[in-house]
């Protein structure tokens, strides 16, 4: 089974700290994302990356960078936390090929303080 | 761009009962076509998808959903609830294509509860 990992599952910061989200895949898969989810709001892109060293942005870019340097770690990384950037973050992966299911890790619950 | 609308953000079923999920999307060409379910301090796990072929898709705990294109919509179903059922389903679509680009749009949301 595939296996996707967050490092934390909850997570209490500050406004202003520059705040790390990691994310581990064991499956080699090219493709990996992050989203947000909020209630009513459902799962929204922030950013994908199809190769190491290679992102693109998603829906919701602004406030937010990645960064991945080997295959299977993908990391979110907030420049300056906001209060609304509390949320639950979810991180994904999936083979190359379009018709391939993403598989999700657990999430981790942000709150910004 | 596509766009996935999941009617009724909240259903509510009697244990027993038939649940009926709806997804409808935009998109003119056939997307690929998936549903998730997402428990309580949970990720996301995989119900099912379509992608080609057969238009009833059978997945996992005993849910299926039907591929309609002239409707443009997947919903989804299980005739007998249970309530392990409670949990929050979300539809997705994906582009057709190659690479690594296909990325998923997401419906809001439906939260599923089921009652004795």
């Amino acid at each position: 089974d595939v296996k996707v990992t967050q490092s934390s599952r909850y997570l209490v910061k500050r406004t202003g700290e520059k705040v790390f989200l990691e994310c581990v895949q064991d499956m080699d898969h090219e493709n990996m994302f992050w989203y947000r989810q909020d209630p009513g709001l459902g799962l929204r892109l922030i950013y994908f990356s199809y190769d190491v060293k290679m992102k693109e942005k998603g829906d919701i870019p602004e406030g937010y960078s990645v960064s991945r340097e080997k295959k299977e770690r993908f990391s979110l990384i907030l420049e300056s936390a906001s209060t609304n950037q509390t949320s639950m973050y979810l991180c994904a992966s999936r083979p190359g090929q379009g018709y391939q299911p993403q598989h999700f890790g657990d999430g981790t619950r942000l709150s910004i303080l | 761009a596509q766009s996935v609308t999941q009617l009724g953000s909240h259903v509510s079923v009697s244990e027993g009962a038939l649940v009926l999920l709806r997804c409808n999307y935009s998109s003119s060409v056939p997307p690929y076509l998936f549903w998730y379910v997402q428990y309580p301090n949970q990720g996301l796990q995989l119900l099912l998808k379509y992608t080609t072929g057969a238009t009833l898709v059978k997945g996992i705990n005993g849910f299926e959903a039907e591929f309609k294109k002239s409707e443009t919509s997947f919903h989804l179903t299980k005739p007998s609830a249970h309530m392990s059922d409670a949990a929050e389903y979300f539809c997705a679509v994906s582009d057709r294509g190659t690479g690594g680009g296909n990325k998923l749009t997401f419906g809001t949301g439906t939260q599923l509860k089921v009652e004795l």
